[in-house]
This record gives C-alpha cells, sequence and structure tokens, in this order.
C-alpha cells in the first residue's frame, strides 16, 4: 500500500511566480491535510479538505493561496506570487474515511520550496 | 484555538540513558495526541499516539503518559540509542465521531543521543 506521494520533492520559484504543489493521499484515505514548516520550526496547519469540498482553512493565508481536492486526480496546494516568506517544507498528510476518524494522520515526504 | 508548548527544545543524553520530553495544550475538548519523529529531510513518522480516555500507552522503548487534569502530556523513551536522534514533536487534535481535524503541533525537541 504505498504511502503518501507528494510532488515535487524540490521545487524552486522567483519572486512573482506561481508554485503548485500535489499530493495524492494513502489508497483508502479521503482526507487531506496540509501543513507548512519553516525552518527549525514545528508544522503549522493550514487546510484540511475532502474530495471537492474544504472543510478548514483556517491556517491558510486569506491572498494567494488556495487549495483544492477534486473528485479525480491528486489534491494541488496553489501558492501564487510568491513571495521570499513562502520558502518552506510544505507537508500534505491523509487519513481515512470519518467513519474511521481515530485514525491517525500519515505524511508524505514534503516538498521543499525555495524562493529566489 | 489549540496552543501546544512543548519541552525542552534540545535535549542530549548518553546512550542508553533515558529521554523525557513534555507537552502541555491548552484546549480541554482535545482528545487524541499523536507523537512524530522527524529526521532530517525527511517526513514526520508516527511513533505512538494516545487518546484522552487512556492515562498511559506503552509500545516497546517508548512510552507516553497523559494527565487530562493538568493538561499535559510526556514522551519516554528508555535504552535510548544513537537512531533515536531526531526531532520529536507532540500533537493534540479534537477528534469525534464523522469528524478528523487537525493537528496542533509543538515546536519540537532535538533529541541528540551521544554513543
Amino acid at each position: 500500500n504505498a504511502g503518501v506521494m507528494q510532488n515535487p520533492r524540490h521545487l524552486v520559484r522567483r519572486r512573482g511566480q506561481e508554485a503548485r504543489l500535489r499530493c495524492s493521499p494513502m489508497k483508502g484515505h479521503s482526507h487531506v491535510y496540509w501543513y507548512r514548516q519553516l525552518p527549525e520550526e514545528g508544522l503549522k496547519f493550514m487546510v484540511y479538505l475532502q474530495k471537492e469540498n474544504i472543510i478548514d482553512e483556517s491556517g491558510m493565508p486569506k491572498e494567494r493561496f488556495s487549495a483544492e481536492f477534486p473528485k479525480e486526480g491528486p489534491s494541488i496546494l496553489r501558492i501564487q506570487q510568491v513571495v521570499r516568506g513562502d520558502s518552506a517544507a510544505y507537508f500534505c498528510a491523509s487519513s481515512p474515511f470519518e467513519s474511521h476518524s481515530n485514525q491517525p494522520q500519515h505524511f508524505g515526504d514534503g516538498t521543499r520550496l525555495s524562493i529566489l | 484555538g489549540e496552543n501546544v508548548e512543548q519541552h525542552p527544545s534540545t535535549l542530549s543524553v548518553q546512550e542508553g540513558d533515558s529521554a523525557v520530553i513534555k507537552c502541555t495544550y491548552s484546549d480541554s475538548a482535545s482528545n487524541y495526541f499523536p507523537w512524530y519523529k522527524q529526521e532530517l529531510g525527511k517526513r514526520p513518522q508516527l511513533i505512538i499516539d494516545i487518546r484522552s480516555n487512556v492515562g498511559e500507552k506503552k509500545d516497546q522503548r517508548i512510552a507516553v503518559t497523559l494527565n487530562k487534569t493538568a493538561k499535559h502530556f510526556s514522551l519516554h523513551i528508555t535504552e535510548t540509542q544513537p537512531e533515536d536522534s531526531a526531532v520529536y514533536f507532540c500533537a493534540a487534535s479534537l477528534r469525534s465521531s464523522g469528524s478528523a481535524r487537525q493537528l496542533t503541533f509543538g515546536s519540537g525537541t532535538q533529541l541528540t543521543v551521544l554513543p
């Protein structure tokens, strides 16, 4: 059973460009979470999605950031007009269907975003 | 919202000694407390978790204790080995039927096990 898959592992963008980060949850998982980790800091929650629904985006900056989890395909975290402060590791986690809400979250390997 | 404090930020122990990391949380409604180990440049990996209806849980050399009244929980690693060296994160979450909430993480503890 493949784990949570994130790509790309490393992404370099210049200021003002767009960054797209992808996350495919574990097989059978329908909940996806995005977290951001700044260097030498803990993980900060950004957004929680289920298929075609944003459940909680309270940790997401109001501007430039958006997330989706379409019916088909991976979840996408999109950052428009990137700035240097967006440089971080972005981790995706998944957990199973809500009837199994006591199941833990499993993390992907992350995408390390560097802004030049 | 939930706030999780973690101490110490760094911890060095001799191989074979025990290591203890402590966390406190603010939201008394939180009922799920996982611990993650993160090696440099790698994903956080779940090592143990505890739910609020349990006071202690053990898995080989790793144990977690929870004090709901005081709102704190601790990770205990016994007989430490060099491969235990990593950053450890505690987290807290509210989980209820039909809902799987986000995790609120502590700031992490860099554990170094000296050979």
